[in-house]
């Protein structure tokens, strides 16, 4: 199966500020496709990007997603207070659909 | 609208076992699959298995192969998630999701819409 790391392990910003999440797969994802999850405490996950760099419907355009092959990477352009959370990043292109640990999005 | 409104918390002791529903409204709620992803608490994501409700194909994560069962019933559009022989280490809130594409013989593998979660706890 594909192991995904996410890092860092928690991000302190500050709103406004830029944040830049970092997804590593143990083996090329086929296709690009990956996504990328946001979850507050207590919710559901939401979907925010799929295939990579598509966001999902209603997903605002301060979220963008890039890479291919093992390195994927989340960025916020400009933090917002409701951006604080916990980012999962997930690849579907080989069974089983793995997802990685997590990046916790801090206020600073 | 997407929704999908999940059956109650459940607790159950060690060996039994415990079946949870996702019933889907609005939009083409029967035409997309469903999977169930579970999270320990505070503990990642993890995918166990979904379905194709159109065709009844599964695709099951190998760690619960032998342990889980997801079926659909197409005339309620509703999806179960039965798992077997359960141990303090299946507490978690249980979800169903959404399959992003709509299809017949295939999952596409990312998740659009999710259920609130069904909390089980196992507990003698």
């Amino acid at each position: 199966e594909i192991v995904l790391t996410q890092s860092p392990g928690t991000l302190s910003l500050s709103p406004g500020e830029r944040a830049t999440l970092s997804c590593r797969a143990s083996q090329s994802v086929t296709s690009t496709y990956l996504a990328w999850y946001q979850q507050t405490p207590g919710q559901a996950p939401r979907l925010l990007i799929f295939g990579a760099s598509i966001r999902a419907t209603g997903i605002p355009d301060r979220f963008s997603g890039s890479g291919s092959g093992t390195d994927f990477t989340l960025t916020i352009s400009r933090l917002e207070p409701e951006d604080f959370a916990v980012y999962y990043c997930q690849q579907y292109g080989s069974s089983p659909w793995t997802f990685g640990q997590g990046t916790k999005v801090e206020v600073k | 609208q997407v929704q999908l409104v999940q059956s109650g918390a459940e607790v159950k002791k060690p060996g039994s076992s415990v079946k949870v529903s996702c019933r889907a409204s609005g939009g083409t709620a029967g035409t997309y699959a469903i999977a169930w992803v579970r999270q320990a608490p505070g503990q990642g994501l993890q995918w166990m298995g979904g379905v194709i409700p159109m065709s009844g194909i599964t695709d099951y994560e190998q760690k619960f192969q032998d342990r889980v069962t997801i079926t659909a019933d197409k005339s309620t559009s509703t999806v179960f998630m039965e798992l077997s022989s359960l141990t303090s280490g299946d507490t978690a809130v249980y979800y169903c999701a959404r399959d992003g594409g709509a299809s017949y013989s295939a999952f596409f593998g990312y998740f659009d819409f999710w259920g609130h979660g069904t909390l089980v706890t196992v507990s003698s």
